[in-house]
C-alpha cells in the first residue's frame, strides 16, 4: 500500500463549478499537511498548508480529518488557470521533514 | 519565483555513465532535499542534507550520493546511469528540516 494515495483523476470541471477531491495516508505519525500545485513539466508550488480545523485561500479550502486519514482540496469559481495537478505532501513529526508525495491528482477545467 | 536555482535545465547520458546535478538553496535557507520524479508519478525522496550532514534517505542506492557545501548548495551525483534514472530531479530548500520546502524548476535527466 502507498504511503499517500490520490485519485489520479482527471477531473474535468467546467468553468466556474466547484470541485473537490482527497488525500488518504497511511501513518498515523504524520504531522504536517500540505497541497502542491504543479504545472506540466515545471516545479510543484506550495499552494497551502492544511491545519487541523481546516482553513481556507480564497477559493481554495482544505480539510484534514485525522480520525479517517485524510485531507481534502475544495477549489470553488473554477478557473481555467487552476488547471494543474495537485499534489498531497505528508510529513512524519520525527526530527526531519521527509515529504512524501502522493501521485497527484489532475485538474482540467473546461470553458 | 521560489529563489532555488537548478542546473543543468536538461541533460542526456549514456547508460553506465556518471552525472552531477547542482542545486542552490533560496538566501537563508540551510536544508536542501533532492527528489526524484518519474513520469506520471509523485515526487520521491532521495536524500536531504542539513548544514552539510546528510538528515535522512529514501529508498535510493548507495550510487546516489550528495554533498551540502557551506554556503548550502548541494550537488546530487548519480554514478552508473541506468535507463530508469530518466526522471525530473528537484531540489527543494527549506529552513530546517520540517518547514515548508520551495522548489527549483528541476534537471531533466535522459538517459539513453
Amino acid at each position: 500500500r502507498k504511503e499517500v494515495e490520490q485519485d489520479p483523476g482527471p477531473f474535468n470541471v467546467p468553468e466556474g463549478a466547484t470541485v473537490a477531491f482527497n488525500c488518504t495516508y497511511s501513518n498515523s505519525a504524520s504531522q504536517s499537511f500540505f497541497w502542491y500545485r504543479q504545472d506540466c513539466r515545471k516545479e510543484p508550488k506550495l499552494l497551502m498548508s492544511v491545519y487541523s480545523s481546516g482553513n481556507e485561500d480564497g477559493r481554495f479550502t482544505a480539510q484534514l480529518n485525522r480520525a479517517s486519514q485524510y485531507i481534502s482540496l475544495l477549489i470553488r469559481d473554477s478557473k481555467l488557470s487552476d488547471s494543474a495537478t495537485y499534489l498531497c505532501v505528508v510529513t512524519l513529526g520525527d526530527s526531519w521533514g521527509k515529504f512524501q508525495f502522493g501521485a497527484g491528482t489532475q485538474v482540467v477545467v473546461t470553458p | 519565483e521560489t529563489g532555488v536555482t537548478q542546473s543543468p535545465t536538461h541533460l542526456i547520458k549514456t547508460r553506465g555513465q556518471q552525472v552531477t546535478l547542482r542545486c542552490s538553496s533560496q538566501s537563508g535557507h540551510n536544508t536542501v532535499s533532492w527528489y526524484q520524479q518519474a513520469l506520471g508519478q509523485g515526487p520521491q525522496f532521495i536524500f536531504q542534507y542539513y548544514r552539510e550532514e546528510e538528515n535522512g534517505r529514501g529508498n535510493f542506492p548507495p550510487r546516489f550520493s550528495g554533498l551540502q557545501f557551506p554556503n548550502y548548495s548541494s550537488e546530487l551525483n548519480v554514478n552508473a546511469l541506468e535507463l530508469d534514472d530518466s526522471a525530473l530531479y528537484l531540489c527543494a530548500s527549506s529552513l530546517g528540516g520540517k518547514n515548508i520546502q520551495y522548489f527549483g524548476a528541476g534537471t531533466r535527466l535522459s538517459v539513453l
